[in-house]
């Protein structure tokens, strides 16, 4: 069974850092592309980052200079650095592994979700 | 403002059929990326249910159905369950902004 486990979701002042992790299990983890993606309150789903299973990552424009993707394939998990932090970056965070080929993914499993709160 | 457009909701009966788009452009469903829909309750982890535009996931309900044509997709939910009261999300591939995008979202409610 496909299983990913958030963390690492708190409260934080704006401009602050905060690292989110994601452990995966139920599958070969290396293999797979994996995604973060975030919805804040009120508001609908957003893609955040990918990364591929070769090392290939790619942002959205909203935090593309101020976010990094990462992952330890040797603890099966994923990673998000998120630096700069402001309010709008407020939302549950979802990491969610993929299926597809050639960047063409969808989202076949995905996590409960970590709550990052930007305020002061 | 999504890249993706969808109707904000739909409502039907239960036992009804109720059917939501997915309105793209040329750099997204119009440049033959597929569509992807996930059903999803606030708060807790979405749910894949229709991929490659018409294909379901083992233990999705037939009852769901996705078609694409052109740059816009539909989801379609034959006898409406109350269980099926959810934010519905398409999804796919943009190439002008080489990264994946959302729909608007659609709120199901059973009345």
């Amino acid at each position: 069974e496909v299983q990913l486990v958030e963390s690492g979701g708190d409260l934080v002042q704006p401009g602050g850092s905060l690292r989110l992790s994601c452990i995966a299990s139920g599958f070969v983890f290396s293999g797979n592309a994996m995604v973060w993606v975030r919805q804040a309150p009120g508001k609908g789903l957003e893609w955040v980052s990918t990364m591929t299973a070769v090392g290939t990552t790619i942002y959205a424009d909203s935090v593309k200079g101020r976010f990094t993707i990462s992952r330890d394939n040797s603890k099966n998990t994923l990673f998000l650095q998120m630096n700069s932090l402001r309010a709008d970056d407020s939302a549950l965070y979802y990491c969610a592994r993929t299926t597809g080929t050639n960047l063409r993914y969808y989202f076949e499993y995905w996590g409960q979700g970590t709550l990052v709160t930007v305020s002061s | 403002q999504s890249v993706l457009t969808q109707p904000p909701s739909v409502s039907g009966a239960p036992g009804q059929r109720v059917t939501m788009s997915c309105t793209g452009s040329g750099s997204n469903l119009g440049a033959g990326n597929d569509a992807h829909w996930y059903q999803h309750l606030p708060g807790t982890a979405p749910r894949l249910l229709i991929y490659g535009n018409t294909n379901r996931p083992s233990g999705v309900p037939d009852r769901f159905s996705g078609s694409k044509s052109g740059t816009s997709a539909s989801l379609a939910i034959t006898g409406l369950q109350p269980e099926d009261e959810a934010d519905y999300y398409c999804q796919s591939y943009d190439i002008s902004m080489r990264g994946y995008v959302f729909g608007s979202a659609t709120k199901v409610t059973v009345l």
